[in-house]
């Protein structure tokens, strides 16, 4: 596509429930990277995704996060048994094999835990 | 490991006048910086980079970026501001040859008619 598409744009779950925010990269993008805004925060790095190469997952922020790639284009990244400080927008970006590159990111998911 | 400082969470200017937004880095070798834009409702936007040559980089609509490796700085400039730029500012930064970048906390620019 012409862009990093995201869905859903907006997600209300209550606190317990399971989701999962879905991201399609621009085709030909090999890295796709996963983020975390908070109102009124910075951009919090989660996880990013490069080929074949293993995920490098050291920014999730607990056991209950977790992000998979399938056939190196379509991300889903899964938040078990939600909590109210997850409420954030989810962002997720995609660049030609690495960071030199530049990102483009999408709209991003707003996910709000009640 | 790397990060990423924007001492100033706003910076207020008056249309004409120039602006600068600040950003210090640490990262281990040589660094990959970047600023990107986020305007409101809308999503962050790439602005420019700095990978390697000249220390003066040049971006999208007017801004340039100065690479200071003495300093660990990469300041964001614009000669004259406009309304329109008013927006939240990320500085980032990854090493040479990596792929995870980091983000500053953002600084909020306010350009006042």
């Amino acid at each position: 596509g012409a862009g990093v598409s995201q869905s859903p744009s907006n997600k209300v779950t209550e606190k317990g429930k399971d989701v999962e925010l879905r991201c399609d990269p621009i085709s030909g993008h090999t890295a796709l990277y996963w983020y975390r805004q908070s109102l009124g925060q910075g951009l919090e790095f989660l996880i990013y995704f490069q080929g074949n190469s293993a995920p490098d997952k050291s920014g999730l922020p607990s056991d209950r996060f977790s992000a998979e790639r399938t056939g190196g284009s379509v991300s889903t990244l899964t938040i078990q048994r939600t909590q109210q400080e997850d409420s954030a927008v989810y962002l997720c970006a995609s660049s030609f094999q690495g960071a030199s590159y530049g990102y483009t990111f999408g709209s991003g998911t707003r996910l709000t835990v009640v | 490991a790397q990060s990423v400082a924007q001492p100033e969470d706003q910076v207020n200017v008056a249309e004409g006048n120039p602006l600068t937004v600040k950003c210090t880095y640490s990262v281990s070798g040589n660094p990959y910086l970047f600023w990107y834009v986020q305007y409101p409702n809308r999503g962050l936007q790439f602005l420019l980079k700095y990978i390697t040559g000249d220390n003066l980089v040049k971006g999208s609509y007017g801004f340039e970026a100065e690479f200071n490796k003495s300093q660990t700085s990469f300041h964001l400039k614009k000669p004259s501001a406009l309304v329109s730029d008013s927006a939240l500012y990320f500085c980032a930064v990854s090493n040479t040859g990596g792929f995870k970048t980091i983000f500053g906390a953002g600084t909020r620019l306010f350009v006042k008619a």
